[in-house]
């Protein structure tokens, strides 16, 4: 089956750019999802279909996707984006997320 | 405004049966998929179950055979009757569905209940 692989953290400095990414078997060839949780709640959808923002969604989360690796960038990171981040796939009639990154914003 | 809403989460000794549900509202359930997404404790999300629109479903390895999920349109409820629990399905447990995104991708969660399976 497939499967997504992610770092288990990322650190960034306050007000710079923190990538986080997706690995997976030819993954450009899916659309890709990405959910942000912080502590005690639920996930809140960030991006979908690789690089298009739900409405409410601020500019600064952007994706992308391509062979191997997807991407997930957050620009002038803020104390507030500190939160795990999850990768999410179709894989036939079944729903695949990555392990998840823990992100620290310092 | 469209939520869900988790309900019948609780303690339930190994072996034993719980069912949860998950109560839609502001659209209607049986247009589109829903899913059901668990996380233990400290642990990263899981899919656990989904049901389309035509009533197909699938299940995550881990729970084949043991969990069914079901839906009421009457209700405009989704259920997940979970039986042969074992101590490793111990997690919150969350619905999500798609609203105002297409149809792969969930925008909508539940707040999540809890299931302990314990002795």
């Amino acid at each position: 089956s497939f499967e997504l692989t992610q770092p288990l953290s990322v650190s960034v400095a306050l007000g710079q750019t923190a990538t986080i990414i997706c690995g997976g078997n030819n993954i450009g060839r899916n659309y890709v999802h990405w959910y942000q949780q912080k502590p005690g709640q639920a996930p809140v959808l960030l991006i979908y279909r690789d690089v298009y923002r739900p409405s409410g969604i601020p500019e600064r989360f952007s994706g992308s996707n391509s062979g191997n690796t997807a991407t997930l960038t957050i620009n002038r990171a803020q104390d507030g984006d500190e939160a795990d981040y999850y990768c999410q796939v179709w894989d036939n009639s079944r729903v695949i997320f990555g392990g998840g990154t823990k992100l620290t914003v310092l | 405004e469209v939520q869900l809403v988790e309900s019948g989460g609780g303690l339930v000794q190994p072996g034993g049966s719980l069912r949860v549900s998950c109560a839609v509202s502001g659209v209607n359930v049986s247009t589109n998929y829903v899913i059901w997404v668990r996380q233990a404790p400290g642990k990263g999300l899981e899919w656990v179950s989904v049901i389309d629109s035509g009533d197909s479903t699938d299940y995550a390895d881990s729970v084949k055979g043991r969990f069914i999920i079901s839906r009421d349109n009457s209700k405009n409820t989704v259920y997940l009757e979970m039986n042969s629990l074992r101590v490793e399905d111990t997690a919150v447990y969350y619905c999500a569905r798609p609203v105002r995104v297409p149809n792969d991708a969930f925008d909508i969660w539940g707040h999540g209940t809890m299931v302990t399976v314990s002795s």
